[in-house]
């Protein structure tokens, strides 16, 4: 079937230290991909996204990382800040402007130690 | 226009109460999209329209559940009877097609059954 899980459901890191959130997807016709931040009580907030015709991708202190080979995508977040502590989730979809209907892993939970 | 709104934020309702929620999307944006999400999971895929048009339901849209989008604006979720297995978060995004960013969400419509 079609699924995009995520490899652990929690995750904690000492602040200032990088970050490094995985996912793995199953359907090899998906061609976008998007990370959401999802704090509690808000809606998920767009954090980047990646095309299949990418391998990386680079924002403000976060890099995404598509590896088709092996369906697997990450989530890297760099010098980490206590207001990076929330639930990331990866979605896929198969528009690639990702205007369809997208579909959401369990998510992890990354907590920042200060 | 400061994003994708969602009213009511809170509704506690009992089993078997019809529930009415609302979303005004970002103004510009011509798809409009309902998700949900329960406690520790993803949110899942509803339903989505272009302008007033619905070109996708979710099995787990019941007949129960039904959405609206008019005047291809704002849009409404109607649960009828509603069943404890209702609870959860109800999710709205909106975006504009041939954009390549993902969603905008809201802050979604947190739904309790007693």
């Amino acid at each position: 079937g079609e699924s995009v899980g995520l490899h652990l459901p929690t995750l904690s890191v000492q602040e200032g230290d990088n970050s490094i959130i995985n996912c793995a997807y199953s359907n090899s016709a998906s061609d976008y991909f998007i990370w959401y931040k999802q704090e509690s009580g808000k809606g998920p907030q767009f954090i980047i996204d990646i095309r299949s015709n990418m391998d990386k991708r680079q924002g403000q202190r976060v890099t995404v990382l598509l590896n088709k080979t092996v369906k697997h995508l990450s989530l890297q977040i760099a010098a980490t800040q206590p207001g990076d502590s929330a639930v990331y989730f990866c979605a896929e979809n198969r528009s690639n402007f990702g205007n369809e209907k997208l579909t959401f892993g369990t998510g992890t939970r990354l907590t920042i130690i200060p | 226009d400061t994003g994708v709104s969602q009213d009511p934020r809170h509704k506690i309702t009992k089993r078997g109460q019809n529930v009415t929620f609302r979303c005004d999307p970002i103004s510009e944006h011509n798809r409009l999209y309902w998700y949900r999400q329960t406690l520790g999971q993803g949110p899942e895929f509803l339903t989505y329209f272009q302008n007033e048009a619905q070109l996708e339901k979710s099995r787990l849209l019941s007949d129960r559940f039904s959405a609206e989008r008019p005047k291809g604006s704002f849009s409404t979720l109607e649960i009828q009877r509603t069943e404890q297995g209702d609870s959860a978060m109800y999710l709205c995004a909106s975006t504009l097609t041939g954009t390549a960013y993902g969603y905008t969400f809201g802050s979604g419509t947190r739904l309790t059954v007693v």
